[in-house]
């Protein structure tokens, strides 16, 4: 079974623009989380979708969204885009989404804000 | 729980030793505790799970243990190998909403040769 994928693997961009980052989860996961990890604040929650309805959000600015397609498959994006904003961006699936349901993380997409 | 203390950052340790890391949770309602591994340039990776319902749970060099009552659970691996070398995650499901995760501050090992 393939892993949750995640692409790009990098991006670098320019303060103020935007970019949009996309996870396909493990085939029959429909809740699909986000995570920013940074050497700073380590791991923190952004969003957690499933069934294409947004259930949780973390606390981060309003320049932070996401969705959910019909098929499980997410995109976040984030806009004006700050220098702050350098990260790697984790995507996790897993089968519910609840608190026991194991989440399987993709190996990120590495943003760089300059 | 709300916050996960990790301890120690940082482990170093020669190969073919034991290596520890412990964590401590804030809400005595949480019931699942994963652990991950991270390698450099990839995700965090799960490598062992625990429910509260059950007190050491092993599998082959890797065990986790759980103390409800200290509200306490570890990661204990067994003759240690280099390719054990990671930073590693422990995760307790959050109470102030549902499907989150929080997680510990992380633990570099590294396996001396």
């Amino acid at each position: 079974k393939a892993g949750v994928t995640q692409t790009p693997r990098y991006l670098i961009k320019t303060r103020g623009q935007q970019v949009t980052l996309s996870c396909s989860p493990i085939s029959g996961h429909r809740s699909v989380s986000w995570y920013q990890q940074t050497p700073g604040q380590g791991l923190q929650f952004l969003f957690e979708y499933f069934s294409e309805t947004q259930r949780n959000k973390g606390n981060f600015p309003g320049r932070f969204s996401g969705r959910q397609f019909s098929n499980s498959r997410s995109e976040m994006n984030v806009s004006t885009l700050e220098l702050g904003d350098s990260a790697l961006y984790l995507c996790a699936s897993s089968v519910t989404g609840g608190n026991n349901s194991p989440l399987h993380f993709g190996n990120g997409t590495r943003l760089t804000v300059t | 729980g709300e916050n996960v203390e990790q301890h120690p950052s940082t482990l170093s340790v020669q190969e073919g030793d034991s290596a520890v890391i412990k964590c401590t949770y804030s809400d005595s309602a949480s019931n699942y505790f994963p652990w991950y591994k991270q390698e450099l340039g990839k995700g965090p990776q799960l490598i062992i799970d625990i429910r509260s319902n059950v007190g050491e749970k092993k599998d082959q060099r890797i065990a986790v243990t759980l103390n409800k009552t200290a509200k306490h659970f570890s990661l204990h691996i067994t003759e240690t190998q280099p390719e054990d070398s990671a930073v590693y995650f422990c995760a307790a499901p959050s109470t102030s909403g549902t499907y989150k995760y929080i997680f510990g501050t992380g633990t570099r090992l590294k396996v001396l040769a």
